[in-house]
């Protein structure tokens, strides 16, 4: 019963270097979303996939790219990491065109850029 | 990007307690969530809310979801200290559009 798996857990990166965080749900969810969580200021969306095939910006999508592989996976990257990246980063996936589904997280990416 | 406010930030209460939290926006939300973090953990969903007036309990959780559509509450019951963690409400205005969530309240229980 996995649910929304997220690697690696931890990371530290220097400032420039690139990752890929990776994302994958078994629960044949249509919609997958990527946040970021930083102190005292709750989570915030970077982009998301309302289906295979389509991504779409969120609140703070600069300096990340994003890939929807196939139903079941989603990744994040960052081309060139900067500090300012430093934070937890979690992956969600949703059951979207049925009443309002809510959303499902995994554990989390803590990611630390140098 | 809109936030939803969340109050209070922290709360610190005694096992056995019954703990009050709420959030409120200027804009109307459809459907109302709420999540609780813990440590090291991702948020994990306790309530869901589609209705205005709607009063949805799970065990020592009860939630409403305002009249107006524009906040919601949570009260949870003779607290224990599981309890501790982050709640997370989340607001969503249409069926697969985005979550808006609000800051969080950091609930600490004593024993």
């Amino acid at each position: 019963n996995a649910g929304v798996t997220q690697t690696p857990k931890f990371q530290v990166l220097k400032t420039g270097q690139s990752m890929t965080l990776q994302c994958a749900q078994d629960m044949n969810h249509n919609s997958m979303y990527w946040y970021r969580q930083d102190p005292g200021m709750g989570l915030r969306l970077i982009y998301y996939s309302a289906s295979e095939g389509t991504t779409d910006k969120g609140e703070v999508p600069n300096g990340y790219n994003v890939s929807r592989l196939n139903k079941r996976e989603f990744s994040l990257r960052l081309e060139s990491a900067a500090p300012s990246q430093t934070s937890v980063y979690f992956c969600a996936s949703s059951a979207e065109g049925q009443n309002n589904q809510p959303q499902h997280f995994g554990d989390g990416t803590r990611l630390s850029i140098l | 990007g809109q936030q939803l406010n969340q109050s209070p930030q922290s709360m610190f209460i005694q096992e056995g307690e019954d703990v009050s939290m709420n959030c409120t926006s200027s804009s109307i939300f459809n459907t109302w969530l709420w999540y609780k973090q813990e440590p090291g953990e991702g948020p994990v969903l306790l309530i869901a809310l589609y209705k205005a007036g709607e009063l949805t309990s799970n065990g020592r959780l009860t939630a409403q979801f305002g009249i107006t559509r524009k906040d919601s509450f949570l009260n949870i019951s003779a607290s224990i200290p599981s309890d501790v963690g982050i709640y997370f409400c989340a607001g969503q205005k249409t069926s697969g559009s985005r979550l808006t969530f609000g800051e969080g309240t950091q609930l600490t229980v004593n024993p």
